[in-house]
């Protein structure tokens, strides 16, 4: 199962855009890269999931490199609800354990 | 829409007690984890069952033991609790790919 390394934290402020950047080099060809949202004492939450190129859903964006070493969550127009962890996930979509690294504290700020 | 649901939310046990978790997966969802995150902590996997088998095996310890029953409901047994037990228990469920978290449980140790 392939490791991701994302920031440990980021700080944003309120209407902006943030990207969050996760490494995964040794990415396998079955892998999809899956971003969950965790707020304090509730479950992750699904945020999106794809395998190359770009993805968009309501809340999202994944934009996806041709080598696919590496994923950027794109969060349009922030609020201070999204303050929250993230966390990039790579895995077989046949693999059924998800192995949760160290994600990324986002701060949004008013 | 109906969610995953988990009993207790809450739960105090001494050390050396048992403790018996359950999980309630998304109606038609064929498959069930659970995650173990202490605090400060990214969840760790211990488990999950898909049609009612053990389909993957995590960092659960020997002291635990789970199991998928008909209904699809499941239900992790620890025993012989330890302190560095207490932590959130988090089931979530899936159909094919995309896990959808319950609540937790939060298990407390004295």
């Amino acid at each position: 199962l392939a490791k991701t390394t994302q920031p440990i934290s980021m700080d944003s402020y309120e209407g902006q855009e943030v990207n969050i950047t996760c490494s995964h080099n040794n990415i396998a060809t079955n892998d999809y890269i899956t971003w969950y949202q965790q707020f304090p004492s509730q479950g992750p939450r699904f945020i999106i999931q794809g395998y190359k190129t770009k993805v968009t859903n309501e809340v999202a964006s994944l934009f996806i490199p041709a080598d696919r070493k590496s994923s950027t969550l794109s969060l349009p127009r922030v609020s201070l609800s999204d303050t929250a962890v993230y966390y990039c996930l790579v895995g077989d979509r046949s693999n059924y354990q998800l192995i949760w690294g160290a994600g990324t504290k986002l701060i949004i700020k008013p | 829409a109906a969610g995953v649901i988990q009993s207790p939310r809450h739960l105090i046990k001494e050390k050396r007690e048992t403790a018996t978790l359950k999980c309630y997966p998304i109606p038609r969802h064929d498959t069930v984890y659970w995650y173990q995150q202490g605090p400060g902590q990214d969840p760790q996997f211990l488990i999950s069952f898909y049609e009612k088998m053990q389909s993957d095996k995590g960092s659960i310890p020997d002291r635990f033991s789970a199991q998928q029953f008909s209904d699809y409901h499941s239900e992790l047994n620890m025993s012989s609790l330890e302190l560095g037990d207490s932590a959130l228990y988090f089931c979530a469920s899936s159909f094919h790919n995309e896990q959808f978290f319950g609540p937790g449980t939060r298990l407390t140790v004295l």
